[in-house]
């Protein structure tokens, strides 16, 4: 079983819609929590941390369930630039060197 | 956000020959770093932990001999790809991290030998 699973999509939605990402993790001694943007042929960039209490950053929303090793990712008002692979991602912790786990990505295509 | 840089952005190789890729934090200090490698369609995959003044830390797997890290100093980590052959043609990622924990990816680097 991988470290990190998502949905691989592609997710092919129109402008203005509502998405969601799923991801589940195995280990249960992860520390934090992050969503990655990748956009083709290009670095990842942080989208945003992820909290137990869930936090919201404009249109995106992050929710983490401990208990259940399960991450989301919502997407309110899609736009054609938010096309792009959402990356989830887990780190261990300080003690066990900070390795980031990185899922494999689940694809988003937003369309006019 | 925190800026790394790396360098160069592409090479092309002729197989058997070595290649250097620098990866500088920009703006801040980074006593770790880290070396990523995707393949296409793939996502990252962790190579090696580079530790400023001390051996670099790999992943099972990754050949120690053939991609020989350096972390000189606190802004800058270097892999060489030694004797590169075809199948070591990939994007290749650097991160640094911040005392917060979080990590900040140099823009990366494709590798392709032929």
């Amino acid at each position: 079983r991988k470290e990190v699973e998502q949905d691989p999509g592609p997710f092919n939605v129109p402008e203005g819609a509502t998405v969601a990402f799923n991801c589940t993790y195995s280990n249960s001694a992860s520390q934090s929590f992050f969503w990655y943007r990748q956009d083709c042929r290009k670095e990842p960039k942080l989208l945003m941390s992820v909290y137990s209490s869930g936090n919201e950053d404009g249109r995106f929303t992050a929710q983490l369930n401990r208990a259940s090793q399960y991450i989301s990712l919502l997407i309110r008002d899609s736009k054609l630039s938010d096309s792009a692979t959402y990356l989830c991602v887990v780190n261990s912790g300080w003690e066990y060197g900070n390795k980031l786990v990185f899922g494999a990505g689940t694809i988003l295509r937003v369309k006019s | 956000g925190a800026v790394v840089s790396q360098h160069p952005s592409w090479v092309i190789c002729k197989s058997g020959t070595s290649v250097k890729i620098e990866c500088r934090s920009l703006d801040f200090q980074a006593t770790t770093m880290f070396w990523y490698r995707q393949f296409p369609k793939q996502s990252l995959m962790l190579m090696a932990t580079s530790n400023e003044g001390s051996k670099a830390t790999y992943e099972q797997g990754v050949e120690k001999d053939k991609f020989l890290i350096n972390h000189a100093s606190l802004t800058l980590s270097t892999l060489t790809v030694t004797s590169a052959h075809p199948e070591d043609s990939s994007f290749y990622i650097c991160s640094a991290i911040l005392t917060s924990g979080t990590q900040f990816f140099g823009p990366g680097t494709r590798l392709t030998v032929l």
